[in-house]
């Protein structure tokens, strides 16, 4: 595609409850980041993939957090037993890999848990 | 900590007219890149400008330029013209030359562009 899309965009989750969140990069795009963003705040930076290689998790928030990206195109990221806390706009970003590359944002998938 | 501060939560600006968001930053590196992203109501963010630590000249891109001070650890973006589409919210950004799409962001502030 065009861009970095992410599905669903938006999800409602009961408490307890586990969610999937899906990012497909920029084809051919190999360094991907996912970060959250809670409400009237900054992203924050949760991990990051350079092909299939998970580089760096040092953001993910705690153990019910789970990010793979198998064939080093699309990637998910899994939440298990979903908190309030978890509440908030994930967002994934591609890059072409090497410094000084831009980096492309998708829409967010924003996840509301009740 | 690797900080980015954006003093002024909030913004206004008359359409045409210029107007410069603020952010400071703190780092220990020497190789590093900063970052002005916008941000919609649609929540994507958009790369306005970049600017890389080791180049002393200023980026510009059409209407907006930054004033990058490296001593100061400070980098605002200037905005001329405004228009009725600059209106978003704006966040400052720092990466690490060796984590580049580790993305270190402020608290945003919000751009109104009064018509």
């Amino acid at each position: 595609g065009a861009g970095v899309s992410q599905s669903p965009r938006y999800k409602v989750a009961k408490r307890g409850q586990d969610v999937a969140l899906r990012c497909d990069p920029i084809s051919g795009h190999v360094s991907l980041f996912w970060y959250q963003q809670a409400l009237g705040q900054g992203p924050e930076f949760l991990t990051y993939f350079q092909n299939e290689a998970q580089l760096d998790k040092s953001g993910l928030p705690s153990d019910r957090f789970f990010a793979e990206r198998p064939e080093g195109s699309v990637s998910t990221l899994k939440i298990q037993r979903t908190q309030q806390e978890d509440s908030a706009v994930y967002l994934c970003a591609s890059s072409a890999g090497s410094s000084g590359n831009t980096i492309y944002f998708g829409e967010g998938s924003w996840l509301t848990v009740v | 900590a690797q900080t980015v501060t954006q003093s002024q939560p909030e913004m206004s600006v008359q359409e045409a007219e210029t107007v410069t968001l603020s952010c400071t930053y703190d780092t220990s590196e020497s190789d590093y890149y900063l970052f002005w992203y916008k941000q919609p109501p649609s929540r994507q963010m958009i790369l306005v400008i970049r600017q890389e630590a080791y180049k002393q000249q200023n980026a510009t891109e059409n209407r907006f330029s930054v004033n990058f001070q490296k001593a100061a650890k400070s980098f605002s973006l200037k905005i001329s013209d405004s228009q009725l589409g600059d209106a978003a919210m704006y966040f400052c950004a720092r990466a690490g030359g060796t984590s580049y799409g580790k993305l270190t962001f402020g608290q945003g502030t919000i751009l109104t562009v009064h018509p």
